[in-house]
C-alpha cells in the first residue's frame, strides 16, 4: 500500500512568488492534515480536513495561505505571496475516520524562501 | 493551551546504555501522550502511545499525570536506535479539536558505537 505522498520533495522560491504543494492522502483516508516546521521550532499542526471540509484550521498562519482539499482526495496548500518567514519543512498526515486512529505522515517537502 | 516540552536537543548515548528521552507536557484535561520517530531519511512514524501501554522496539514510556511526563524509556540502547524523537499529545476524545497533534521540539537520540 502507498503511504502518503508529497509534492515536490524540494522547493527554492524567492520572496513575493507563490507556491503550491501538494499531497496525496493514504487511499481511502478521510482525514488530512498539514502541518510545518520552522527551523529550530517544534512541529506546528495548521489544519484538518475532514473530506473536502475544513473541521480546524486554527494553525494556518495568516491569509497567504490556503489549503483546498476539492473531492475529498489529495490536498493543495498554496502560499501566496511567500515571506522568509514561511521557510521550513511542510508535513501532510491522513488518517481513517474515527477519533483515535493513527496519522500517518508524508515524507514532507521543504521550502525555502529567498 | 497545550504545550509539550522536551528539554534536550540531543542525548548521546553509548551502545547498551540506558536511555531516556524526558518529555512533560501542560494541558488543563486529559490529554493523549504519544512519541513519534524519524529515522535518517525516513518520513515521521508513530512509536508508540500511552494508551496502548506496549513497548514497541524495547521503548517504553509510562504516563505520569502528577508530574505531566511521558518519558520515553530503553534499558539498552541500540545503534539502529539512532533518530529523531518527538513527544507529542492530543486533547482528550472528549475535547474539541481531539485529533490536533502538538509536538515537542524534538530530541535527537545519537547511540555511540
Amino acid at each position: 500500500e502507498a503511504g502518503v505522498t508529497q509534492f515536490p520533495s524540494h522547493s527554492v522560491i524567492e520572496k513575493g512568488q507563490t507556491v503550491t504543494l501538494r499531497c496525496d492522502p493514504i487511499s481511502g483516508h478521510d482525514n488530512l492534515y498539514w502541518y510545518r516546521r520552522v527551523m529550530g521550532k517544534e512541529i506546528k499542526f495548521l489544519l484538518h480536513f475532514v473530506k473536502e471540509s475544513k473541521q480546524d484550521e486554527s494553525g494556518m498562519p495568516n491569509n497567504r495561505f490556503l489549503a483546498e482539499r476539492t473531492g475529498g482526495t489529495y490536498s493543495t496548500l498554496k502560499v501566496q505571496p511567500a515571506e522568509l518567514e514561511d521557510s521550513g519543512v511542510y508535513f501532510c498526515a491522513s488518517s481513517q475516520d474515527g477519533g483515535r486512529k493513527t496519522q500517518y505522515f508524508g515524507p514532507g517537502t521543504r521550502l525555502l524562501v529567498l | 493551551a497545550q504545550r509539550v516540552t522536551q528539554p534536550e536537543k540531543l542525548l548521546s548515548v553509548f551502545k547498551g546504555a540506558p536511555v531516556e528521552l524526558k518529555c512533560n507536557y501542560s494541558y488543563s484535561g486529559s490529554p493523549e501522550l504519544f512519541w513519534y520517530v524519524q529515522y535518517s531519511r525516513q518520513r515521521l512514524q508513530l512509536l508508540l502511545r500511552h494508551i496502548s501501554r506496549e513497548s514497541i522496539k524495547g521503548f517504553t514510556a509510562d504516563l505520569n499525570k502528577g508530574e505531566t511526563s511521558f518519558h520515553l524509556k530503553k534499558p539498552f540502547a541500540q545503534e539502529e536506535d539512532s533518530a529523531m524523537y518527538y513527544c507529542a499529545l492530543t486533547p482528550g476524545r472528549n475535547s474539541g479539536g481531539y485529533q490536533k497533534v502538538t509536538f515537542g521540539t524534538g530530541t535527537k537520540l545519537q547511540v555511540i558505537p
